[in-house]
């Protein structure tokens, strides 16, 4: 089955710095690269995604490149507000094979220092 | 409804009891996939139904656990003679499914506390 990995599990960052966040995965047949965020109590919710057929793909001030080859993607957060502190999810899957379920990583705890 | 709705938001259940988690999914959301989060963990996959057949229960740790979905809408989790380690917040996501490929939704979760 898929396997994924995430690092760094914490991460702090001084307002207006960028963050970085990267994910490995085992299963060369995924093809499907979501993260969410998910803050204290509250629910995971998608912050961007990618799919295989592109290598980036950017929103504001969130970004996420895939290298399908080294088989490893990676979310960045640029000018980094206090609302950013969160805990990041990566996930890998397959689309379009009926079955959509979510490989997730361990997740990183980011902290916006002010 | 609005979003994904699970109930009860949290449980406490003596150690040995029977449970059951509650999940009502986006209306016309035919994918519906049962997660368990441990903490300081990511969601870790339970089972998928696509309408009311259970597609893939590859992820049920054991056989005290079983879900259904009757009528491809609502699906309840039930877990048998709880332990101590099925403690977790068990999380709920619904898509379109049918290969439409799109973004899944979760809900807020069930926190299962086993004492």
């Amino acid at each position: 089955g898929e396997n994924v990995e995430q690092h760094p599990s914490t991460l702090s960052v001084q307002e207006g710095d960028s963050a970085v966040i990267k994910c490995t995965y085992s299963d060369s047949a995924s093809n499907y690269f979501p993260w969410y965020k998910q803050e204290l109590g509250k629910r995971p919710q998608l912050i961007i995604d990618i799919r295989s057929n592109v290598g980036e793909k950017k929103d504001q001030r969130i970004a996420v490149t895939l290298n399908k080859t080294a088989k490893h993607f990676s979310l960045h957060i640029t000018e980094t507000q206090p609302e950013d502190s969160a805990v990041y999810f990566c996930a890998a899957g397959r689309l379009n094979f009926g079955n959509e379920k979510l490989t997730f990583g361990t997740g990183t705890r980011l902290t916006i220092i002010p | 409804g609005a979003g994904v709705s699970q109930t009860p938001s949290n449980k406490v259940t003596e150690k040995g009891k029977y449970v059951e988690l509650r999940c009502d999914p986006i209306s016309g959301h035919t994918a519906l996939y049962w997660y368990r989060q441990s903490l300081g963990q990511g969601p870790e996959f339970l089972i998928y139904f696509q309408g009311t057949g259970a597609a893939d229960d590859s992820g049920l740790p054991n056989d005290r656990f079983f879900a259904v979905r009757p009528e491809g809408s609502v699906s309840t989790l039930k877990i048998q003679r709880t332990e101590r380690g099925d403690s977790a917040v068990y999380l709920c996501a619904s898509s379109l499914g049918q290969g439409k490929a799109t973004e899944a939704f979760f809900g807020q979760g069930t926190r299962l506390t086993v004492v």
